[in-house]
């Protein structure tokens, strides 16, 4: 029953270093999401994709890149990292019907020094 | 612009202790109103929802949806030190993404 499952759960990357965080959810939902979550700022919407084969910016998507590889998995990446994405960042997915609930994976927390 | 706003930001009470917890929102083409209960890791879900008046609950947790006024509240009856926790509400639309408040923090003492 492993749902939403997110990769590495911890990270330190130095400035300019690129990396992917890997989402995986085995529920079959059409849609993922990529937030990060600041101190005093909530849950900000990095990238979303509504169904397969489809992808879109949030409220925050600079610096970031996102890949829909198949309706599995969704991957965010960071080309060339800043202090400023320090974060925690979340993964979630839901069926994409009009009332479904969000499920999210644990988390990864990434530290860019 | 959607938004959905939070109050109190955040709250300190006692063991036994009731709560509400209080979710205004502005949501184009809203369907339902969402709340989450998050601790160390990633956020659970909590309640959906979608019509006005009627109470969801769950325990010593209750919520109700006022659709004419845009607000939600999340009740916790005789809190307990396992209710510490980020409670976060958000307005879905239906296809778009979810709109988050910024959370309320709760820490419940003994």
């Amino acid at each position: 029953n492993a749902g939403v499952t997110q990769t590495p759960k911890f990270q330190v990357l130095k400035t300019g270093q690129s990396m992917t965080l890997q989402c995986a959810q085995d529920m079959n939902h059409n849609s993922m999401y990529w937030y990060r979550q600041d101190p005093g700022m909530g849950l900000r919407l990095i990238y979303y994709s509504a169904s397969e084969g489809t992808t879109d910016k949030g409220e925050v998507p600079n610096g970031y890149n996102v890949s829909r590889l198949n309706k599995r998995e969704f991957s965010l990446r960071l080309e060339s990292a800043a202090p400023s994405q320090t974060s925690v960042y979340f993964c979630a997915s839901r069926t994409g019907t009009h009332n479904s609930p969000l499920h999210f994976g644990n988390g990864t927390r990434l530290t860019v020094t | 612009e959607d938004k959905v706003v939070q109050s109190p930001l955040s709250l300190v009470v006692h063991e036994g202790d009731t709560v509400t917890l209080n979710c205004s929102y502005e949501v184009t083409n809203f369907r339902s109103l969402l709340w989450y209960k998050q601790e160390k890791k990633a956020p659970t879900f909590l309640f959906m929802l979608t019509s006005s008046g009627i109470e969801k609950k769950s325990g010593r947790l209750s919520s109700i949806l006022d659709k004419k006024e845009l607000f939600s509240i999340l009740n916790i009856t005789a809190t307990q030190t396992g209710d510490s926790a980020v409670y976060l509400c958000a307005g879905n639309s239906g296809n778009t993404p979810l709109v988050f408040g910024k959370g309320t923090r709760l820490s419940v003492i003994a």
